[in-house]
């Protein structure tokens, strides 16, 4: 069965310190979505492309998040400075299409502890 | 391993025991609406979706209901098993402008005793 991949699955970082995930989604799949799932709630959408195109990015605090899908394939989310609000579990999920936004499948998540 | 929502509402059901989850939705407009489970230290699992023109639907076990009227939703869970112990979260999907997203509500934890 396909499944959305992510690394790392933990990293430890310290504040100010600059950190990376990497997203692989399932074959076929055009839109790519980023989330933030802070302990307790439900996730909350950061970014999402449409192939290498950014279509919705109205929630991430780009003074020091940055997301790209350089091919339309597999996509990096970077934080620089690290803040110790930023723990957190972050999700990619992806979708056949915009069309299919009902229809995403997530990855398995990348816990991020600042110190 | 990880704990998901230490201060969740939780739902305590006996194995074998039907479970109905609830989720209270804010935009009269969304078109789908969908219900995940997360379990420790995963990501979301999709289960089922329903769309904004149906007001039931039955999947293995489970069976989703939409009330457009209070805007609510509920996920039942038939002869619920250990193996459903987790999170459970529903969304409902917008359109804004070119693009569509899903807006997730505040999880239950479901607890299965034995």
């Amino acid at each position: 069965e396909a499944e959305v991949a992510q690394s790392p699955r933990y990293k430890i970082t310290e504040k100010s310190q600059a950190v990376a995930f990497w997203c692989d989604p399932i074959s076929g799949h055009a839109t790519l979505y980023w989330y933030r799932q802070i302990l307790g709630q439900g996730p909350e959408l950061l970014v999402q492309f449409q192939d290498e195109s950014v279509v919705d990015d109205s929630q991430l605090p780009k003074d020091r998040f940055s997301a790209e899908r350089l091919k339309g394939v597999d996509s990096t989310l970077k934080i620089q400075p690290a803040e110790l609000g930023d723990s957190a579990m972050y999700l990619c999920a992806s979708s056949f299409g915009q069309a299919s936004s009902y229809e995403q499948y997530f990855g398995p998540g990348t816990r991020l502890t600042v110190t | 391993g990880e704990s998901v929502g230490l201060h969740l509402p939780t739902l305590s059901v006996q194995e074998g025991d039907n479970s109905i989850i609830n989720c209270a939705y804010s935009n009269s407009a969304s078109d789908y609406f969908i219900w995940y489970k997360q379990e420790s230290g995963k990501g979301p699992q999709f289960i089922i979706d329903i769309r904004s023109n149906m007001d039931k639907r039955q999947g293995q076990r489970v069976t989703v209901l939409l009330n457009k009227t209070v805007k609510h939703l509920s996920l039942q869970i038939a002869a619920t098993q250990p193996g459903d112990s987790a999170v459970y979260f529903c969304a409902e999907n917008r359109h804004t402008g070119t693009a569509s997203k899903l807006t997730f509500g505040t999880g239950t934890r479901l607890q299965v005793t034995l």
